[in-house]
């Protein structure tokens, strides 16, 4: 079955740079878009950008454009969100996402991961 | 890209009706069949409930369906259950990238 599993916790200071892996199993991991989403203490979800992992094509948010990256590993269907320049106000849960083919959704979720930025 | 507009909150009793808006623009909701809503609850990753406006994925019960009209897409929940309290979210498709709206905290009293 289709799994999306996420790395851990991180703390960071502000100014400090964050990755958060997202390794995938269980179907084609080429086959299918990897979007980032994530949700700050009280506030909604929050897109931020994707990768096409067949070729490593991106596209990012205007709001996140020149801190985030995001990358791609095929031989271990690990996709990576890098976030730099940290601030206070990045600290959320951010999740890993997996694109439908067939349409415009977002079909299975990682399990999140809480990065808390903090001097 | 500015956020969909979703209703702070919305309540209703075990077995009633609710209806959850979700206003954009003909940049997004008005412009394409590419609705999708999510429930999230805390500490758990969303689950999709609907997509393409009015479809739901096989497992997710025939009480929640989607609607459009306009620029507003909708979500109903009928015959409330008090494990459906929860946050629900509405997403759209927008010119090769993605928007949500702020979220709607639903209450079963």
């Amino acid at each position: 079955q289709v799994q999306v599993v996420q790395s851990g916790a991180e703390v960071r200071k502000p100014g400090a740079s964050v990755k958060v892996s997202c390794e995938a199993s269980g179907y084609t991991f080429n086959n299918y878009y990897m979007h980032w989403v994530r949700q700050a203490p009280g506030r909604g979800l929050e897109w931020m950008g994707t990768i096409n992992p067949s070729g490593g094509s991106t596209r990012y948010a205007q709001t996140f454009q020149g801190r985030l990256t995001l990358t791609r590993d095929t031989s271990t269907s690990t996709v990576y969100m890098e976030l730099s320049s940290l601030r206070s106000d990045d600290t959320a849960v951010y999740y890993c996402a997996r694109d439908s083919r067939r349409s415009y959704y977002f079909d299975h979720w990682g399990q999140g991961t809480l990065v808390t930025v903090s001097s | 890209q500015s956020a969909l507009t979703q209703p702070a909150s919305v309540s209703g009793s075990p077995g009633q009706s609710i209806t959850i808006s979700c206003t954009g623009s003909s940049s997004d909701v008005g412009g394409y069949d590419y609705v999708s809503w999510y429930q999230h609850h805390p500490a758990k990753a969303p689950k999709l409930i609907i997509y393409d406006v009015r479809n739901r994925p096989s497992g997710v019960s025939y009480r929640f369906s989607g609607s459009k009209s306009g620029n507003t897409a909708s979500l109903t929940i009928s015959g409330l259950q008090p494990e459906d309290e929860a946050h629900y979210y509405c997403s759209s498709y927008t010119r090769s990238s993605r928007v949500f709206g702020g979220g709607t905290k639903l209450t079963v009293l």
